[in-house]
């Protein structure tokens, strides 16, 4: 089945920086794509998503890449602040079935 | 905004005990969803259902069973609980199947069984 390696598991930059994470799937079938962002305590809140056909798509200072020809998804966070601190999830779905399979997450730091 | 909410949000039980958790939502969504999230595994899905009492087995079912009874509500059960179930557990929920389909998570569960 589909398998998802997210990385990295860490990642602290100063307050300013970019912070990208990412993730390679396994599934070419993979159609649709997911980033979530959890803060502590809280469940997981949807970021952004991707269908296939999209190359790229910029939101609110976040910016998703994929590359199909690699199976690898990005998550850009440009000019990183404190309140970005929190563990981000990859998802991907659509391959062989339709559940979602989820990335081991990666816990981020913005330091002020 | 999907509204799922989860009680309770910590329990501690001990081994062999019995322990439900239970998921509410009220977005008149027809799927719901419970996973576990461990550390190192990210979320994986245990059970999730279509509507009342449908049930379908996720991908790390073992040692869980899983009721909805309503269109809103869905509950986890462990029947002989055990160390290797301590976990983060979230239901979520969505008003469609497909990989298309967003999913409103709750707050988690965290249940440690000793």
């Amino acid at each position: 089945g589909e398998q998802v390696e997210q990385r990295p598991p860490h990642l602290s930059v100063p307050e300013g920086d970019s912070a990208v994470i990412i993730c390679t799937y396994t599934d070419s079938a993979t159609a649709y794509f997911y980033w979530y962002k959890q803060e502590p305590g809280a469940g997981l809140q949807l970021l952004m998503s991707v269908f296939s056909n999209v190359d790229r798509k910029e939101e609110q200072g976040l910016t998703v890449l994929l590359n199909k020809k690699d199976k690898q998804l990005s998550l850009n966070l440009t000019a990183a602040h404190p309140g970005d601190s929190a563990v981000y999830f990859c998802a991907v779905s659509g391959g062989s079935n339709y559940k979602l399979t989820f990335g081991k997450g990666t816990l981020l730091t913005v330091t002020p | 905004e999907a509204a799922v909410t989860q009680s309770p949000r910590n329990k501690v039980t001990v081994t062999g005990g019995n322990v439900t958790l239970s998921c509410r939502q009220t977005n008149s969504h027809n799927y719901m969803y419970w996973y576990r999230q461990d550390t190192g595994h990210g979320l994986r899905l245990i059970h999730y259902s279509y509507g009342a009492g449908n049930l379908q087995i996720g991908d790390v079912p073992d040692g869980y069973k899983a009721t909805r009874t309503t269109q809103e509500d869905f509950f986890l059960l462990l029947e002989l609980a055990s160390p290797s179930q301590t976990s983060l557990y979230f239901c979520a929920s969505s008003l469609l199947w497909g990989p298309s389909a967003e999913q409103f998570f709750g707050p988690g569960t965290r249940l440690t069984v000793l």
